[in-house]
């Protein structure tokens, strides 16, 4: 079992609709989460982070977390053509170093007008 | 400021040979960060430096990777007897001590490895 794993893609979703980016970890004790946004060719950007369970958002972004479900998801709301990139999950696990992330394999969106 | 930079941005090497990759993180940022993407894949981490603490190099997929990084800014990831699997983009990213955990990347280093 991989330890970071993302729903299988690519995602193809009309302008405007509600993106949903889901991904699981294995790693009980895991303490951060993130979600990273990749054009093609680019290096990835953060766009979320989040530590406790519950929701977060940022403008049309929401990072949900469940940690009893080992489960973290990104919505994106009314979505755009500028938002088709690939959507990397990263974890850090408990008791490793901060800089010592995993990533899922990415989800490709594609958003079409 | 720059943001993080790396050279050379391709390299296409032979099969057997030794290659040096260079990363300059963001001014003032202590953590630095290597990683490498294969096609299609998500990022693998390789190694991490935190300030003068020893790095973490549990990401280090073999001995024939190293990589140092001298007075505390600009570091080299080097790859020894160069191995076809080892074709990959290499990135680097590098955080802020008040932010340790909001990694910035570079462009990455495309390896073909011929």
């Amino acid at each position: 079992q991989k330890e970071v794993e993302q729903n299988s893609g690519p995602l193809s979703v009309p302008e405007g609709a509600i993106a949903s980016l889901n991904c699981t970890y294995s790693d009980r004790v895991s303490q951060s989460f993130f979600w990273y946004r990749q054009y093609s060719g680019k290096s990835p950007e953060l766009i979320m982070s989040i530590y406790s369970n519950g929701d977060k958002e940022d403008g049309r972004f929401t990072a949900q977390l469940n940690k009893a479900s080992q489960y973290v998801s990104l919505l994106i709301r009314d979505s755009q053509p500028s938002d088709s990139a690939t959507y990397l999950c990263a974890v850090r696990a408990g008791g490793t170093s901060y800089g010592k992330l995993t990533f899922g394999q990415g989800t490709i969106l594609t958003v079409h007008p | 400021g720059a943001g993080v930079s790396q050279s050379p941005s391709n390299k296409v090497t032979e099969k057997g040979k030794d290659v040096e990759l260079r990363c300059d993180p963001i001014s003032g940022h202590t953590a630095l960060y290597w990683y490498r993407q294969s096609l299609g894949q998500g990022l693998e981490f390789l190694i991490y430096f935190q300030g003068n603490s020893a790095p973490d190099k549990s990401g280090l997929p073999s001995d024939r990777f190293s990589a140092e990084r001298t007075g505390g800014s600009v570091s080299t990831l080097t790859i020894q007897r160069t191995q076809q699997e080892d074709s990959a983009v290499y990135l680097c990213a590098s955080s802020s001590p008040r932010t340790i955990e909001t990694q910035y990347f570079g462009p990455g280093t495309r390896l073909l490895v011929l």
